[in-house]
């Protein structure tokens, strides 16, 4: 699995968007962005993917830039719920026997 | 739906007990999974199963049991309970087709005296 870059923390206004950055340069031509989050005490949460379009779903848009080195998660309007850690990943087609591997994430502070 | 369900929430055993987690799923999904989560770390995969029947070893098998007599069940049997297998464990489920859109339950917070 290619290896990711984020910041460590984000704060966010609410109401406002939040724009989660993630840094994937080694990324290969088989291999998918992966976003999901994990608020506090809660099982993670599958958000988003994609390959190299830009996706957007009820949750969140994912911006993938054009040579794939980098992509951004987008929360439109971020509520206080949405606080959380949340984790890009990047690999290829996902498997049973994958492993859900985190990296350290960024931790999304959205404040009133 | 009930989504992913896990029972119990909190448990506390004494080293050597043993004790079955239970996990249930209502959304027909072929692909259910066992992961651990210490205090300030990722996930790390216990055992998974493809299908009623079918089960095998993710990265940290040792001292754990599974069986998945039913699509919607995969219980998770601690052999021997010892400290380092306090935990927070989490059941996750997905469709065979979309693997990596994978729906956990709450936890269950297992601490070992």
């Amino acid at each position: 699995d290619a290896k990711t870059t984020q910041p460590t923390s984000m704060d966010c206004a609410e109401g406002r968007a939040a724009n989660l950055p993630c840094n994937h340069s080694t990324i290969s031509g088989n291999e998918y962005v992966y976003w999901y989050r994990q608020i506090h005490s809660q099982g993670p949460q599958y958000i988003i993917h994609g390959l190299k379009n830009n996706e957007t779903n009820e949750m969140a848009s994912l911006i993938i830039t054009e040579d794939r080195k980098s992509s951004t998660l987008i929360l439109p309007h971020a509520t206080l719920r949405d606080t959380a850690v949340y984790y890009c990943i990047v690999r290829g087609l996902w498997n049973a026997g994958n492993m859900l591997t985190f990296g350290g994430g960024t931790r999304l502070m959205v404040k009133p | 739906n009930a989504g992913v369900t896990q029972t119990p929430k909190f448990q506390v055993l004494k080293t050597g007990q043993s004790m079955t987690l239970q996990c249930a799923q209502d959304m027909n999904h072929e692909y259910m999974s066992w992961y651990r989560q210490d205090p300030g770390m990722g996930l790390r995969l216990i055992h998974y199963s493809v299908g009623a029947g079918i089960t095998d070893q993710g990265e940290v098998p040792n001292g754990y049991n599974v069986s998945r007599s039913t699509t919607e069940d995969f219980p998770l049997r601690l052999l021997s309970a010892a400290p380092s297998q306090t935990s927070v464990y989490f059941c996750a489920s997905s469709y065979r087709g979309r693997a990596y859109e994978q729906y956990f339950g709450p936890g269950t917070r297992l601490t070992v005296t």
